[in-house]
């Protein structure tokens, strides 16, 4: 059964805090994604990721940045969290142009 | 800057109904559009796709119809069940990409 698990479910941090959300796929995908969803917006994509080592900005990088040291795990930083930050996190993979296989999602509250 | 417009972003149906969601998009380079659903608490998984050299899908109670020179695309739910009440999204990508990109979204409530 393919699988794409988010460290966390639920998260609460303060605002300035350094906030770290982990993703690993079991599917050897090349493709990964990270997503913020917000209701009435959909899903906007932050940062996406289509090797180990390479990145690419989304529609809505600002705040953000990312980190793939391995191909089946992709970490989404916030470098200072803000409150316009507090949303549901989903991250995704898959092959090229094919389903894209998303986790659980990560509601992260920035008080 | 929205590619793919969603629409309606709410939708309640009886048991039974066929809810009808709409999609449009701009970019004339998209040739995969797929649909996710997405219950509470879970992340969305593909229901259906669709590419732009057939005009309409069939996967059990799920149609998607698409219309190429209108650029839009809609999702149908025959003989709609309460157990289909979720978020459905649409999306699209194109050749040259490999990301997806997304409708806002549409909440379905469909009545017992």
């Amino acid at each position: 059964d393919v699988k794409v698990t988010q460290s966390s479910r639920y998260l609460v941090k303060r605002t300035g805090e350094k906030v770290f959300l982990e993703c690993v796929q079991d599917m050897d995908h090349e493709n990964m994604f990270w997503y913020r969803q917000d209701p009435g917006l959909g899903l906007r994509l932050i940062y996406f990721s289509y090797d180990v080592k390479m990145k690419e900005k989304g529609d809505i990088p600002e705040g953000y940045s990312v980190s793939r040291e391995k191909k089946e795990r992709f970490s989404l930083i916030l470098e200072s969290a803000s409150t316009n930050q507090t949303s549901m996190y989903l991250c995704a993979s898959n092959w090229n142009r094919a389903e894209a296989f998303f986790g659980q999602g990560t509601r992260l509250t920035v008080v | 800057q929205q590619q793919v417009k969603q629409s309606p972003q709410s939708l309640i149906v009886q048991k039974g109904g066929i809810p009808i969601i709409n999609c449009a998009y701009e970019n004339t380079a998209f040739d995969y559009f797929p649909w996710y659903q997405q219950f509470p608490g879970k992340g969305p998984a593909l229901l259906i796709a669709i590419r732009p050299d057939v005009s309409e899908k069939k996967e059990g109670r799920f149609t998607i119809s698409f219309n190429k020179s209108a650029k839009q695309f809609s999702l149908h739910i025959m003989d709609s069940q309460p157990g289909d009440s979720a978020t459905y999204f649409c999306a699209a990508c194109s050749g040259s990409a490999r990301q997806l990109t997304f409708g806002s979204g549409t909440q379905l409530t469909v009545l017992p």
